[in-house]
This record gives structure tokens, C-alpha cells and sequence, in this order.
């Protein structure tokens, strides 16, 4: 059974920094891209990131690009996101997700299995 | 920046058809995706490459694609289908998600 964990959410205050992890079981993790996706309270689901099978190919929101870090230990089946520089806005629960194609195109996801979340709270 | 408009919100009988638009500039040359989210639930794939179901999504959940338009169509709604629905493309290497629509079965 395909499951996600994500965890490292919490409260953080505007400008600090927080490290999300996502600990992958059930799937060979190093064969499919992986992905972050926010869901702020009440609102729509918004594309964070993401990381190829290999981590030779990396993308990112404009939202977040050069505030967040993505990475992946495929020894460690997990998935991480490094967020920096935290905004008020980045409050948001935090899915990883995978995508359904084995070494598919990083870019074009569709994704079959997605964790729980973890809440990122960013207020002082 | 790349945009997928759905509208807010369908109405729906018990045992009609619903349909979900999703609407993008040249939509029908991607492929296109959908998600259902319950509340409190993570989202669920219903509909990937435009009109593929995963195992397990009934065979009244189905998906188009013409033109610049999306749609997912549910057929002989149950109360069990009402959530929110997402289309998802991709554009310029960036993933983008429709603003949602509430499917509400009345």
C-alpha cells in the first residue's frame, strides 16, 4: 500500500524558516517524480514543486521561487522542502504527491496518491 | 501566467448528469486531469490524460477534452460525488489547478 507522511509543519513567525519532510512507503520512491502542493484554509489547491526521480530536474511556483528548497533521499525514501523566509502567506496545508508515471516528465504530473499534509502556520 | 477558470459551483438532482467545465487557453492541445476532495480529505485522482480513470473510479465518472474546454462528467450523481472538484494542466513547466468547483447534490 502507497503511503506519504508528510510532517515538520507547525507555527512559525514571518521570516523564519522551516524544513517539511515526506517519508514515502509502499512504491519504488527513486522511479517517480514527487511534488508539493499547498492548500491554504478554505481556499484552492496550489502547485509548489518539484523534484525529478533523479533530482536532475527541479522546479518551483514563481510564489516560492528562491524562498523554497526542494531535495529527495531516494536511500531514505523521503521527500523534503526547505521553506525560508516565511511569509503570511504561505499559510497552507502541505501535501507531497506523486506522480502516476514511472519516470515521467516531471513537468506533466498526474497525481495518483497524495499524504495527509502537514499545516504550515505563519504568524507572529 | 497560465490560468484554468471552473465555475464555483454545480447543482445537481440525485441520479442526473453533472458536468464540471474547465476552461484554459489552448486546453485541448495538453492533456488535463481532475481531482476529487472531499472535506477534511486529501484530494483524489478521478480523471488523468483528459478522460483515463484510475482503478477504483467508477465508470460513471468520466472526462472530455475539445477545443479550449475541459469537462468531467458525472453520470447518476449519488450523494456520495458532492465535493469539491479540481482540473489540473500544465503550462511553461509549471502545474496548474483550477479554482475548484462544489458539485452540490440536492
Amino acid at each position: 500500500e502507497v503511503q506519504l507522511v508528510e510532517s515538520g509543519g507547525g507555527l512559525v513567525q514571518p521570516g523564519r524558516s522551516l524544513r517539511l519532510s515526506c517519508a514515502a512507503s509502499g512504491f519504488t520512491f527513486d522511479d517517480y517524480a514527487m511534488h508539493w502542493v499547498r492548500q491554504a484554509p478554505g481556499k484552492g489547491l496550489e502547485w509548489v514543486s518539484v523534484i525529478s526521480w533523479n533530482s536532475g530536474s527541479i522546479g518551483y511556483a514563481d510564489s516560492v521561487k528562491g524562498r523554497f528548497t526542494i531535495s529527495r533521499d531516494n536511500a531514505k525514501n523521503s521527500l523534503y522542502l526547505q521553506m525560508n523566509s516565511l511569509r503570511a502567506e504561505d499559510t497552507a496545508l502541505y501535501y507531497c504527491a506523486k506522480d502516476i508515471t514511472r519516470y515521467g516528465d516531471p513537468y506533466t504530473p498526474n497525481f495518483d496518491y497524495w499524504g495527509q499534509g502537514t499545516l504550515v502556520t505563519v504568524s507572529s | 501566467s497560465y490560468e484554468l477558470t471552473q465555475p464555483p459551483s454545480v447543482s445537481v438532482s440525485p441520479g442526473q448528469t453533472a458536468s464540471i467545465t474547465c476552461s484554459g487557453d489552448k486546453l485541448g492541445d495538453k492533456y488535463a486531469c481532475w481531482y476529487q476532495q472531499k472535506p477534511g480529505q486529501s484530494p483524489v485522482l478521478v480523471i488523468y490524460q483528459d478522460s483515463k480513470r484510475p482503478s477504483g473510479i467508477p465508470e460513471r465518472i468520466s472526462g472530455s477534452n475539445s477545443g479550449n474546454t475541459v469537462t468531467l462528467t458525472i453520470s447518476g450523481t449519488q450523494a456520495m460525488d458532492e465535493a469539491d472538484y479540481y482540473c489540473q494542466a500544465w503550462d511553461s513547466s509549471t502545474v496548474v489547478f483550477g479554482g475548484g468547483t462544489k458539485l452540490t447534490v440536492l
